[in-house]
């Protein structure tokens, strides 16, 4: 299994505002994952973050709006840029596994 | 129609009751499949995964997945309130992971 913890928690930022998130894992994996889950729906996959590599994003998200950082095996950053209310939501990382998938604890986002 | 459908909607049961959650899908790529469980204000969490046809038993929760249906089920024996959670079913084939929308069950004591 892998152990993640994500920062900060939570937070309520301002609109136009920027919110960095980061994500740290207790071992070297190669496959991460930026998903987001608003009020009453299930997860939507951001984008795949692997070491070396660009992060690969969704259809409806763009790197400017959702840049990510994947400087080594065990951490990642998602930054969720120029916020708006709808894109409060909670932010969870994940990690993979052949299959298995492991999440963390997310990062509830409010924007006001 | 979405790829993956999860019913039924909030389930509330007796402890001690078994409880069926379900899931269905169209995408015939699908191979893996696994059920998360996720407390409030919790990321999920792997209780079991399968692949392809058949049933997985693991203490009082069993998979179930019949691919020739696209259905697959998750189910809990003698249920307790602390399994009162959102149950997800997800699935994977193809490069592409899916998740259902969630059931969110309660337990009463």
């Amino acid at each position: 299994s892998a152990v993640i913890s994500q920062k900060p928690s939570r937070d309520i930022c301002q609109r136009g505002t920027s919110l960095t998130i980061q994500c740290q894992v207790d071992s070297q994996v190669t496959m991460m994952f930026w998903y987001r889950q608003q009020p009453g729906q299930s997860l939507t996959l951001i984008a795949t973050a692997n070491q070396g590599s660009e992060a690969t994003y969704e259809s409806g998200f763009v790197i400017d709006k959702f840049p990510i950082s994947r400087p080594n095996l065990t951490f990642s950053t998602l930054t969720v840029s120029n916020m708006s209310p709808e894109d409060s939501s909670i932010y969870l990382c994940s990690v993979a596994t052949l299959y298995e998938q492991y999440f963390g604890p997310g990062t509830r986002l409010t924007v006001t | 129609q979405k790829e993956v459908e999860q019913d039924p909607g909030p389930l509330s049961v007796p402890e001690g009751a078994i409880v069926s959650l379900n899931c269905t899908y169209s995408n015939s790529a699908f191979q893996y499949f696994m059920w998360y469980r996720q407390y409030s204000r919790k990321g999920p969490e792997l209780l079991m995964y399968t692949y392809s046809s058949g049933n997985k038993e693991d203490g009082r929760f069993t998979a179930q997945v019949d691919k020739s249906s696209k259905y697959i089920s998750l189910f809990i024996r003698d249920s307790q309130p602390s399994d009162s959670a959102t149950y997800l079913c997800a699935m994977i084939g193809d490069n592409d992971m899916r998740f259902g929308a969630g059931t969110r069950l309660t337990v009463k004591p």
